[in-house]
């Protein structure tokens, strides 16, 4: 059973638009919330991340909402732009445990 | 940044032997690595963790006999894929965490490595 689920399994959104993108855990041991964008053929980079001690974080164009109770976090581009086309990997961890789990991905195109 | 470097990033084997893929943390001591292993169109499954010096803890299904992981130190970290098939052809990618990466709870990713079996 998926313990991280996005599922959007794709998305596609026109320049300056918003780009939302979904989240759901079944655990709620976990702790830290993670969104990573990986392009085709190269490692994901990180991108930004949430503690569960808050419900929001923000970094330039990227902001990452969590909603405990719901166990949904949520990660918003404003404006999207043509180079965030990639796919986004929602990872939640435990600071119990090493481990870091990844959803599926969600594959987002950002037309021009 | 932290950077983690995994070599080679591309690797074609005849099937039966052996291929070792390397990942390096380059400007920190990973205490922690960990390998992942991706299908097409499909999630990063993780295989394995390791930290230095002690024998790597492998996820469920994943024969620890055909992944070898050796954490000899605290910058590297391999794995070696034993007697390999063309199912165990794939795209590995290994990531670490540790002393000066970026956030307790981060993970600095290498660039992956795809291997192909014929």
């Amino acid at each position: 059973d998926q313990q991280v689920k996005q599922n959007s399994p794709s998305l596609s959104v026109q320049e300056g638009r918003i780009s939302i993108l979904n989240c759901d855990y079944t655990n709620s041991m976990f702790d830290y919330f993670l969104w990573y964008k990986k392009y085709p053929a190269e490692g994901p980079t990180f991108l930004i991340s949430i503690s569960s001690i808050k419900d929001k974080n923000e970094d330039g164009r990227f902001t990452v909402f969590l909603n405990k109770s719901a166990k949904h976090l949520s990660l918003h581009i404003v404006p999207s732009q043509p180079g965030d086309s990639a796919v986004y990997f929602c990872a939640v961890g435990s600071t119990s445990y090493d481990k870091v789990i990844f959803g599926p991905g969600t594959s987002l195109s950002v037309i021009p | 940044g932290a950077v983690v470097s995994q070599h080679p990033s591309r690797v074609i084997c005849k099937s039966g032997t052996s291929v070792k893929i390397e990942c390096r943390s380059l400007d920190f001591q990973a205490t922690t690595m960990f390998w992942y292993r991706q299908f097409p169109k499909q999630s990063l499954m993780l295989m394995a963790t390791s930290n230095e010096g002690s024998k790597a803890t492998y996820e469920q299904g994943v024969e620890k006999d055909k992944f070898l992981i050796n954490h000899a130190s605290l910058t590297l970290s391999t794995l070696t894929v034993t007697s390999a098939h063309p199912e165990d052809s794939s795209f590995y990618i290994c990531s670490a965490k540790g002393q000066g990466a970026p956030g307790a709870n981060v993970l600095t990713f290498g660039a992956g490595s795809r291997l192909t079996v014929l």
